[in-house]
């Protein structure tokens, strides 16, 4: 059974910018969470889909959205990049809502300059 | 809302040696516990869960953790640690409403020979 894919893998972004990132997630896996994940802020909640309606939802402004397709796929898109937005972001598919059993990809490290 | 402290940043041990790293929850209602693994250049996998039941889950390469409520605490043992084992480790919990995993900031495990 393939993995969690993430695309791209790796990216460079300049400030104003904005960025979509894609998350395929293991097949049969209806629900899909995004973090961020930064060395002075950890392991940050974005957001959680199951069945292409978001879920939970954490704490990050409005340039950061998503979205998930009929086929379980999702995006997340962050518009008007900042420095600080340079992270490894982070999804994770499941079976489930909220189990917090979670299978995650490798990530996508996006750069900010 | 639920908070995960993990006390030790780094965990500098010799191979072969016993290994602790410390986890402590806080939540005002019941809990599901894990214990996250990340490789260099990776993703996060799950390396043991409690739900209920048994307060002792082991994962098939020989990690351990106790839940222990009163303490509030999903400590991560080892008896014995490999080389292979250096990587970061992340405790995480969800409360039983189905919420997102709440990370705690990580505990760096360094196996020395």
């Amino acid at each position: 059974k393939a993995g969690v894919t993430q695309t791209p893998r790796y990216l460079i972004k300049t400030r104003g910018q904005q960025v979509t990132l894609s998350c395929s997630p293991i097949s049969g896996h209806r629900s899909v969470s995004w973090y961020q994940q930064t060395p002075g802020q950890g392991l940050q909640f974005l957001f959680e889909y199951f069945s292409e309606t978001q879920r939970n939802k954490g704490n990050f402004p409005g340039r950061f959205s998503g979205r998930q397709f009929s086929n379980s796929r999702s995006e997340m898109n962050v518009s008007t990049l900042e420095l600080g937005d340079s992270a490894l972001y982070l999804c994770a598919s499941s079976p489930r809502v909220g189990t917090g059993e979670l299978f995650f990809g490798e990530g996508s490290r996006l750069t900010v300059l | 809302a639920q908070s995960v402290t993990q006390l030790d940043s780094q965990v500098p041990v010799f191979e072969e040696a016993p290994v602790e790293l410390r986890c402590n929850y806080s939540s005002s209602v019941s809990v599901y516990l894990f214990w996250y693994v990340q490789y260099p250049n990776q993703g996060l996998q799950l390396l043991l869960k409690y739900l209920s039941g048994s307060t002792l889950v082991e994962s098939i390469n020989g990690f351990e953790a106790e839940f222990n409520k009163s303490q509030t605490s999903f400590h991560l043992r080892k008896p014995s640690v490999h080389i292979s084992d250096t990587a970061e480790y992340f405790c995480a919990s969800t409360d039983t409403g189905r919420r997102a995993l709440t990370f705690g900031s990580g505990t760096r495990l360094q196996v020395q020979p």
